[in-house]
């Protein structure tokens, strides 16, 4: 198992620009969710999905869109960057939303 | 709503000194309760979890004991390596519905030779 992945590992954008944060899992979990995390913040929840076709709003959820027409797919779209989205983005996923979750590697956004 | 707090860091330690790291909860019901670690350049992994209260939850010499009474999952190890250098983050996860980890803001840990 590959577990969970994230493409692209670093990724410059400049304002206004459009992009989408690829994740993957081939674990068969039914349950993924997006971090942003930024220093002295921790991990905040972006989206999460507890299965195909079904998506819900995290923390901070303005400024991304989330689909999931898979149940191995989860990617997060950012429509018109901005610099305050200059974070490093964690997929994670579980069997089930209880479970334990596992993460990505993640990937480093810089928005100029 | 829920939430989790841990000591503000950074906590630098010499190699085979005891480590703490606090960690206590808010929440209803009866959460589970996670300790993971990121190392340097990587994604988090679970380092050990406790279900349900006075469980002990363990993995590579660190202990964490759930206790409802306080309201803590303090984070324990007798003798630190310079390979436990790490960002440390308490999470709570409520057993009940679809609902997310929450993470606490993480405490970084260096651990000198």
């Amino acid at each position: 198992n590959a577990g969970v992945t994230q493409t692209p590992k670093f990724q410059v954008l400049k304002t206004g620009q459009s992009m989408t944060l690829q994740c993957a899992q081939d674990m068969n979990h039914e349950y993924m969710s997006w971090y942003r995390q930024d220093p002295g913040m921790g991990l905040r929840l972006i989206h999460y999905s507890v299965g195909a076709g079904i998506t819900d709003q995290g923390e901070v959820p303005n400024g991304y869109n989330v689909s999931r027409s898979t149940t191995e797919d989860f990617p997060l779209r950012l429509l018109s960057a901005a610099p305050s989205q200059t974070s490093v983005y964690f997929c994670a996923s579980s069997l089930q939303d209880q479970e334990t979750q596992y993460f990505g590697p993640g990937t480093r956004l810089l928005v100029l | 709503g829920d939430s989790v707090t841990q000591m503000e860091g950074p906590v630098t330690l010499s190699e085979e000194a005891f480590l703490t790291i606090n960690c206590t909860y808010t929440a209803t019901g009866y959460p589970s309760l996670f300790w993971y670690v990121q190392y340097p350049g990587e994604g988090l992994q679970l380092l050990l979890k406790a279900t349900k209260a006075d469980d002990k939850g363990s993995n590579k010499g660190f202990e964490a004991t759930y206790r409802k009474e306080t309201t803590s999952f303090h984070l324990e190890k007798g003798s630190v390596q310079v390979s436990d250098s790490a960002v440390y983050f308490c999470a709570l996860n409520r057993n009940s519905g679809n609902t997310p980890l929450v993470f606490g803001k993480g405490t970084r840990l260096s651990v000198i030779a």
